[in-house]
């Protein structure tokens, strides 16, 4: 079956701009976490969202957010870029939550780079 | 917080040789842990995990013991190859249906 599906693959915009990543999850599987990857910090988690409910939050900042659709499809969004907001970011879905009876399935990531 | 500590990288070895990534985690909870391998331009995929105290995690020749009491959770190949050159994250979810809390990540190096 597909895997995670994340678009676009590499996105380019401006300071104080804002921007809207995809993820398509694997069929059937209802969660949907986001993580944000850069060197200095590693991966962080932003979100994780359970059938078009937020669940769990990580320490990030209001203009990160996020939203599922009844498909499980989830979009995150930056509102006004910063710098620091260059990162890779990963989808990771999973049927019911990544605890231990459940293997949390990653895509390959949006790059995302603020200039 | 919960927290995750792996040994930091680089990490060069031949190839065929014995490969050891330290690991350990402070959590609450009933915490579970994993190994993620990231290869270059791709996402992260799991490589093996643990799912209760002293269980071994086993997958392309990789194992790690989940060990309780030393809160740690060490992974480890008797043999590696070119192949397994990557990132490789040690990582754990604090409560079933959680966050995962990532190491650093440990980036391997082998050489032929």
């Amino acid at each position: 079956k597909a895997g995670v599906t994340q678009t676009p693959r590499y996105l380019i915009k401006t300071r104080g701009q804002q921007v809207t990543l995809s993820c398509s999850p694997i069929s059937g599987h209802r969660s949907v976490s986001w993580y944000q990857q850069t060197p200095g910090q590693g991966l962080q988690f932003l979100f994780e969202y359970f059938s078009e409910t937020q669940r769990n939050k990580g320490n990030f900042p209001g203009r990160f957010s996020g939203r599922q659709f009844s498909n499980s499809r989830s979009e995150m969004n930056v509102s006004t870029l910063e710098l620091g907001d260059s990162a890779l970011y990963l989808c990771a879905s999973s049927l019911t939550g990544a605890g231990e009876s459940t293997e949390a399935f990653f895509g390959q990531g949006t790059r995302l780079t603020v200039v | 917080g919960d927290s995750v500590t792996q040994m930091e990288g680089p990490v060069t070895l031949s190839e065929e040789a014995f490969l050891t990534i330290n690991c350990t985690y402070t959590a609450t909870g009933y915490p579970s842990p994993f190994w993620y391998v990231q290869y270059p331009g791709e996402g992260l995929q799991l490589l093996l995990k643990a799912t209760k105290a002293d269980d071994k995690g086993s997958n392309k020749g990789f194992e790690a013991t989940y060990r309780k009491e030393t809160t740690s959770f060490h992974l480890e190949k008797g043999s590696v190859q070119v192949s397994d050159s990557a990132v490789y994250f040690c990582a754990l979810t604090p409560n079933r249906d959680d966050k995962i809390i990532f190491g650093k990540g440990t980036r391997l190096h082998i050489l032929p």
